[in-house]
């Protein structure tokens, strides 16, 4: 596709339950990010991803929150128990390992924990 | 820890007005600055960089080191500039492209 590409865009679930964000970047993007845009505020970083390791993941808030990457391209966040307070727009960004600064953002997933 | 600070959450200003968006940041090392911006309906995307001193869309920032600022300019506003705006910090040493954004400006400017 020409641009990142996330699914789904929006995601409205139960409090406690397992949720899955995918995340499909630039093809031949080897740096791939997550970030999460809670209402009002600027874009929070999580984790990023060198090819298929994940490079720092220090912004995860807690262990209910994982991310894979295994093939160093399509990216999953999973989210497990969810609480209210995860209610946000989580984006996806990718970046070409010869670009410096630029990051690509998808359009987000919206999701909505009751 | 870095830190962006933008301290207006909104802007309005009439077409052919001079505009500024205030950024200013805290950072021990040397940053790098960036200015995204997302209009209506769209993605978040990157409008400047400082390191590039590049003029986009009539927009242009200055890193000043001394005021530890990054302010975004343009000296005549059009109504399509109407969006919001993030500036945002590279520090993330090894992990280029960690980036601390501010809160944001929602700018909106007026016919």
């Amino acid at each position: 596709g020409a641009g990142v590409s996330q699914t789904p865009s929006n995601k409205v679930t139960e409090k406690g339950k397992y949720v899955e964000l995918r995340c499909d970047p630039i093809s031949g993007h080897t740096a791939l990010y997550w970030y999460r845009q809670s209402l009002g505020q600027g874009p929070e970083f999580l984790i990023y991803f060198q090819g298929t390791g994940a490079a720092d993941d220090s912004g995860l808030p807690n262990d209910r929150f994982f991310a894979v990457r295994p093939e160093g391209s399509v990216s999953t966040l999973k989210i497990q128990r969810t609480e209210r307070g995860d209610s946000a727009v989580y984006l996806c960004a990718s970046r070409a390992v010869t670009n410096t600064g630029e990051l690509f953002f998808g359009e987000g997933s919206r999701l909505t924990v009751l | 820890a870095q830190r962006v600070t933008q301290p207006e959450k909104l802007l309005s200003v009439f077409k052919g007005a001079p505009v500024e968006l205030k950024c200013n940041y805290s950072y021990s090392g040397s940053p790098e600055l960036f200015w995204y911006v997302q209009y209506s309906r769209q993605r978040l995307q990157l409008l400047l960089r400082h390191i590039s001193r590049e003029s986009i869309k009539g927009f242009t920032a200055d890193l000043n080191k001394g005021e530890t600022s990054f302010h975004l300019k343009k000296p005549f506003a059009q109504e399509e500039d109407s969006a919001m705006y993030y500036c945002a910090l590279n520090a993330g040493g090894t992990s280029y492209g960690k980036l601390t954004f501010g809160q944001g400006t929602i700018l909106t400017v007026h016919p």
